[in-house]
């Protein structure tokens, strides 16, 4: 089955700084990437995701950027601020079959003021 | 906020208890899911239901159960509950066709004492 493994376990930047968080997947089957930030006691809420028709996809301060070659995705978070300090997962979903998302273990991005 | 709900918020119970998690999305999504977040909030798929049918049943003990009464609605029953049954608990939902995003649930967080 899928794997998917995420990098950093924790990061800490200054407010201002950009953050980036790394993700590489097992199944070249899989074809959709999102990432979600989870709030301490709150619900995983999708910030961005991303197709593998597509190798980059930019929202205000957020991008991700996709490399199917390489089995690889990444989170850029640029001018940080410290309501962005969160536990950040990546997430890769197949195509076929199982159709359940295979979440990476999580960053916790602290953004120290 | 309240597309995706879920009863109770916390759940507290000793060790040997039967209970009950409910889910509810008024999003008229098709596929519904449950997921696991531990201690270490490593998230993982637990089970999948597609218009009422399983789709997905992960190496979970059968001390858990899921029902789907309709495609709006999976519950979760867990027998004989276990120590290591805490965790929280999220429901999610995701639409048809190539929708792939998939909506939490604000999450049950379960103790077993």
């Amino acid at each position: 089955g899928e794997n998917v493994e995420q990098h950093p376990s924790t990061l800490s930047v200054q407010e201002g700084d950009s953050a980036v968080i790394k993700c590489t997947y097992s199944d070249s089957a899989s074809n959709y990437f999102p990432w979600y930030k989870q709030e301490l006691g709150k619900r995983p809420q999708l910030i961005i995701d991303i197709r593998s028709n597509v190798g980059e996809k930019k929202d205000q301060r957020i991008a991700v950027t996709l490399n199917k070659t390489a089995k690889h995705f990444s989170l850029h978070i640029t001018e940080t601020q410290p309501e962005d300090s969160a536990v950040y997962f990546c997430a890769a979903l197949m195509d076929t079959g199982r159709r359940a998302l295979t979440f990476g273990s999580g960053t916790r991005l602290q953004v120290q003021p | 906020d309240t597309a995706v709900s879920q009863t109770p918020k916390y759940l507290v119970t000793q060790m040997g208890n039967d209970k009950s998690i409910k889910c509810e999305q008024n999003l008229g999504h098709d596929t519904m899911y449950w997921y696991k977040q531990d201690s270490k909030k490593f998230l993982k798929i637990m089970f999948s239901y597609n218009n009422k049918e399983l789709i997905i049943n992960e190496t979970v003990p059968n001390r858990f159960s899921p029902k789907s009464p309709d495609k709006a609605h999976l519950n979760l029953h867990i027998n004989s509950l276990e120590l290591g049954d805490s965790a929280v608990y999220f429901c999610a939902s995701r639409g048809t066709g190539g929708e792939e995003t998939q909506y939490f649930g604000p999450g049950t967080r379960l103790l077993v004492l």
